[in-house]
Parts: structure tokens; sequence; C-alpha cells
């Protein structure tokens, strides 16, 4: 199936663990964003790839640590982790800006849950 | 002023009822809007797009888009019970020459049998 996939799909940790969450696309985007759905359901962008290279880095704590081995997959590393950072995480991916077409496809989350 | 708003709701209709999901944008640049659905436990799922003024349909659902106003709506007609989920509103906004999509909060919409 084309889709966008992450793993794990939950992820349960104490604090001050570290820990990574796995996100691929087989559709032949270039560009691929992670997103953070905290628990009032805000969905906001943290970060985003363009063919391996980071083009948006919205003011996330250096915690947070984004790697684009190749445009098909980004992963997000966490250090440190804390409470705070319990939330739904989502990968997405889209064309580029010259496609034209700005749709954007997500993965199915990762809920984390540091204790 | 938030960047995208929508009323949280929720929105409450009877089912084969018209269901109007309204959302207003700040950034008069924005040329790309979408709205998505996310059924509670899930991801946000892409069911319209829309680029120009005026309206778009795709089955029961249609778009509507008021650059002027930065104003998107919504219309889900013939409501179903199937329906019932959180609505997003999203615009694409430009960031150092690429885009990002900023999010509303979302309406939740109840459908009743």
């Amino acid at each position: 199936d084309t889709a966008v996939s992450q793993t794990p799909k939950y992820l349960v940790t104490q604090m001050g663990n570290d820990k990574s969450i796995k996100c691929e696309q087989n559709l032949g985007h270039d560009t691929m964003y992670w997103y953070k759905q905290d628990s009032k359901k805000f969905l906001k962008i943290m970060f985003s790839y363009n063919n391996k290279e980071l083009i948006i880095n919205e003011t996330v704590p250096n915690r947070f640590s984004p790697k684009s081995p190749d445009k098909a997959h980004l992963n997000l590393h966490i250090n440190s982790l804390e409470l705070g950072d319990s939330a739904v995480y989502f990968c997405a991916s889209s064309l580029p800006r010259g496609s034209g077409n700005y749709e954007q496809y997500f993965g199915p989350g990762t809920r984390l849950t540091v204790t | 002023q938030k960047e995208v708003e929508q009323n949280s709701g929720p929105l409450s209709v009877p089912e084969g009822a018209i269901a109007s999901l309204n959302c207003t944008y700040s950034d008069r640049g924005s040329q790309s809007f979408f709205w998505y659905r996310q059924y509670s436990g899930k991801s946000p799922e892409l069911i319209m797009s829309i680029y120009s003024n005026g309206d778009k349909e795709d089955g029961r659902f249609t778009a509507q888009l008021n650059k002027a106003s930065q104003y998107v709506s919504l219309l889900i007609r013939d409501s179903q019970p199937s329906d019932s989920a959180t609505y997003l509103c999203a615009v694409n906004m430009w960031n150092t020459g690429f885009q990002k999509l900023v999010f509303g909060t979302g309406t939740r919409l109840l459908v009743s049998p």
C-alpha cells in the first residue's frame, strides 16, 4: 500500500530517557514533516525536510533532533524526555513547491507518554 | 489574532441535514486551503483542497473560499453519523520559500441518527 508509515505506534517511557520515532513514505514525495498534537488536539508543525535538507524548524527545543537519511525517511530523536513531551507525533509528506500541489498526507501517529 | 480560527463546537446536526463548518485566517497572502477530517485516535485525513475563490464540490462535500474576506468553509450535505469527527481547517503559509500548514483548533461535528 502507498502510504506514510510510522513506528512505533505507542511509546511509553520515563522522564530523562532518550527515544526515537521513525517515519517512511512511499508516495514519491520530496518533502516530509513532523507535527505535534497536544492534549487539546492542537496540531502544530515542528520540522520540515525537503529532499534531506532541513527547511523549517519551528523553535522546537534542541532536545528534538530530526534526521533524514534519504527523502523517503524522516526520523525524530528526543533526548532527556520531559512530561510536557507527552503528545501524539505525526509524520506527513507532500510534493515540493514547484509541483503546484501542496496537499500533505499524514502517517498514523505515534502516541508518546512520558511518566 | 490566531492565524487560523475555527469554532470548536460541538456542532450538532441531525442525520440528513447540511453541516456548515467555518474557518477564518489571518495571512492575506495564503493561496492554498485544506480541510482535514480526524476521527478520535486517528490521523488527519485530507478531504478537500481549494485554491481559487468560489466553490469546489466533491461528492457530499463542498469547500467555499473567499480570499477577500479571508474565509473558507466546508459544507457537508446529507450528513451521516459516520461524518461525526473533528474537522481541521489548514492554511498554507510560506516560510522562507517553503510552505507550512497552519491548522485551526478544529470543529467537532456530531451527527445524530
